[in-house]
């Protein structure tokens, strides 16, 4: 596509219960990043996708977040028994590869935990 | 380890006049650096970097940059603010691998307001 599609743009979940954010890339970006943004803070990594394969997912706060990369595109973040502190808008970002290029980011997920 | 200070969590300016965001970094290897401006409720859109060659690059919205590696800033200016500037800008770094892995270490940014 044109841009980075992020998905849903909102969502509102009870804490305890899992959650499915979605990122589509540009088309032919082989570098996918996810990053976290908390209210008024700066942006958190979270983790890297090249290709599939994900070769850094130091930034993941824990064992319930999880995320996975399929056909070089597509990649779902996924938030398990979710707490009051996920709440934060959830970036995503795509890239070409190589240092050089910067990153492409979606408008990003804005995810309450009520 | 790389990191992106920026000065002043906000700024604010009167419409028309100077605009100047701060920021430096700590690099060990010679960094790619970059600049990004989000309006509410949006992404980040990429204002400019700087890679190699030219270290005062110029971006989109009369933005401009300049590297000065002797004092490690990359502070961003624009010549005369205007209220469609209000927004937050984030300064950002990263390796220069050729090919490989582009992690970028973002500022906490900085809030700006123009008042006319």
């Amino acid at each position: 596509g044109a841009g980075v599609s992020q998905s849903p743009s909102n969502k509102v979940t009870e804490k305890g219960k899992d959650v499915e954010l979605r990122c589509d890339p540009i088309s032919g970006h082989t570098a996918l990043y996810w990053y976290r943004q908390s209210l008024g803070q700066g942006l958190e990594f979270l983790i890297y996708f090249q290709g599939n394969s994900a070769p850094d997912k130091s930034g993941l706060p824990s064992d319930r977040f999880s995320a996975e990369r399929t056909g070089g595109s597509v990649s779902t973040l996924t938030i398990q028994r979710t707490q009051q502190e996920d709440s934060a808008v959830y970036l995503c970002a795509s890239s070409p590869g190589g240092a050089s290029y910067g990153y492409t980011f979606g408008s990003g997920t804005r995810l309450t935990v009520v | 380890a790389q990191s992106v200070t920026q000065l002043g969590s906000h700024v604010s300016v009167s419409e028309g006049a100077l605009v100047l965001l701060r920021c430096n970094y700590s690099s060990s290897v010679p960094p790619y650096l970059f600049w990004y401006v989000q309006y509410p409720n949006q992404g980040l859109q990429l204002l400019l970097k700087y890679t190699t060659g030219a270290t005062l690059v110029k971006g989109i919205n009369g933005f401009e940059a300049e590297f000065k590696k002797s004092e490690t800033s990359f502070h961003l200016t624009k010549p005369s603010a205007h209220m469609s500037d209000a927004a937050e800008y984030f300064c950002a770094v990263s390796h220069g691998f050729s090919g490989g892995y582009n992690k970028l270490i973002f500022g906490a940014g900085t809030r700006l307001a123009v008042h006319p």
